[in-house]
């Protein structure tokens, strides 16, 4: 079946660092959406992206598509102390989405 | 516009027990999933319904799991005869269609002694 895998687990960066973690999927994704999951939240919607090749960014987050729809990637500019948490990619099998194993950010000030 | 409620927040039953989970979506939201997490893992789809039927539950397991989402009312993950491995959060995401964003309520954590 589809498999959904990001890399890497876990991202340990200081306070003004970049961060990028990736996702990948075994199969053609229809579209993909990325989610943060704060320490002891729900997780909680950041973008949807459909067209292969998309970009799209808002503030520091950078998100990305590839062209064969089988990646994605985000993309965070100087992390903040807000930016922690877990980021979870989703693509879209079928009738549902199958979420990545999720890449857990700290970020040390 | 209230936001995905779930209840309770914190479950706790005893092996053999029943377990009953409500999910009331966003308003206007037909569309329901349920998802398992384990502590420090991702979110493992279990059920996909929309109003009064049930579209996708292959992430469900065929015994002591059942989902509902009548026409009025919440919708309701049910364990039966809960075991030690039932101990989990278990979040609900409403949609207003089934290619759009997922809206997730802050999850039920069952703990089963």
């Amino acid at each position: 079946g589809q498999q959904v895998m990001q890399i890497p687990q876990y991202q340990h960066v200081q306070e003004g660092e970049d961060f990028t973690t990736y996702c990948n999927s075994s199969t053609t994704l229809s579209n993909i959406q990325w989610y943060k999951q704060r320490p002891g939240g729900h997780p909680v919607f950041l973008i949807q992206l459909v067209k292969s090749g998309e970009v799209k960014k808002q503030k520091r987050l950078t998100f990305q598509f590839g062209e064969a729809k089988k990646n994605s990637s985000l993309h965070i500019t100087a992390t903040q102390t807000t930016d922690v948490g877990t980021y979870f990619c989703a693509g879209r099998k079928g009738q549902n989405f199958v979420f990545g194993p999720g890449t857990r950010l700290s970020v040390l000030p | 516009n209230a936001g995905v409620m779930q209840n309770p927040r914190h479950l706790v039953r005893r092996r053999g027990q029943e377990a009953r989970l409500r999910c009331s979506p966003m308003k206007g939201h037909s569309h329901v999933y349920w998802y398992r997490q384990l502590p420090e893992e991702g979110l493992k789809f279990m059920v996909y319904l929309q109003k009064e039927n049930i579209i996708d539950e292959s992430g469900m397991p065929k015994e002591r799991f059942s989902a509902e989402f009548p026409k009025e009312g919440p919708s309701i993950l049910r364990i039966q005869q809960v075991v030690r491995g039932d101990s989990a959060a278990y979040f609900c995401a409403s949609s207003p269609d089934r290619v759009g964003e997922q809206y997730f309520g802050p999850g039920t954590r069952l703990t089963v002694t």
